[in-house]
């Protein structure tokens, strides 16, 4: 079974730094693409990043570009989610969401639990 | 970017009944969209990909249909662990998603 499992979340500053993990499990992690997608506190889903599977290709929401870096490590099975520059608007819950099949964008087929990022001073 | 708007915001039905969820994208995806159902506290869940297949492990009373900007996500008959939020996403010009749908009980 696909497991995903995300970490690195918390209560940050405006301004300040932090790094999200996700541990997968189950399938052959290098094959497929690795997705962030968060949701604001009583919102709606909103992708973040996309990276593909050999970690050659990332691609940003314009929400997020140039603050945040997302990466891989396909030898440790884990994608990573470097955020930079943080605000208030990007508090949320973020997931770490796989791609169904090997494409760059896709549909995401399998889900982790999510973590709260909370930015506030 | 493409928008997708989905429509009604609230559903409210009963168990059985027949639910019927709309998806408008601002511009033709062909049939690259997707529907998700979101319960309380839970991560998103796959239902339908490239606007008609299910999912794997997707009862046969979810379907999808539609093509272009106009989709369609209907679930033939309530049951109570349908009633949640439902979304749609594309994946034909970059990645959105719908607003949401609440499939609420009457």
């Amino acid at each position: 079974d696909v497991q995903l499992v995300e970490s690195g979340g918390g209560l940050v500053q405006p301004g300040g730094s932090l790094r999200l993990s996700c541990a997968a499990s189950g399938f052959t992690f290098s094959t497929y693409g690795m997705n962030w997608v968060r949701q604001a506190p009583g919102k709606g889903l909103e992708w973040v990043s996309a990276i593909s599977g050999s970690g050659g290709f990332t691609y940003y929401a314009d929400s997020v570009k140039g603050r945040f870096t997302i990466s891989r490590d396909n030898s440790d099975k884990t994608m990573y989610l470097q955020m930079n520059s943080l605000r208030a608007e990007d508090t949320a819950v973020y997931y770490c969401a796989k791609s169904e099949t090997g494409y760059d964008f896709d549909y995401f087929d399998s889900w982790g639990q999510g973590i709260l990022v909370t930015v506030s001073s | 970017e493409v928008v997708l708007t989905q429509s009604p915001a609230t559903l409210s039905l009963s168990p059985g009944e027949r639910a019927t969820l709309s998806c408008r994208a601002s511009e033709s995806v062909g049939s690259y969209l997707a529907w998700y159902q979101q319960r309380p506290g839970q991560a998103p869940r796959l239902l339908i990909y490239d606007a008609s297949n299910r999912a794997t492990g997707i009862p046969a009373r979810f379907s999808g249909s539609g093509s272009g900007t106009d989709f369609t996500l209907t679930i033939s008959s309530l049951e109570t662990e349908d009633f949640a939020v439902y979304y749609c996403q594309q994946r034909s010009n970059w990645l959105t998603f719908g607003g949401g749908t609440k499939v609420e009980i009457k």
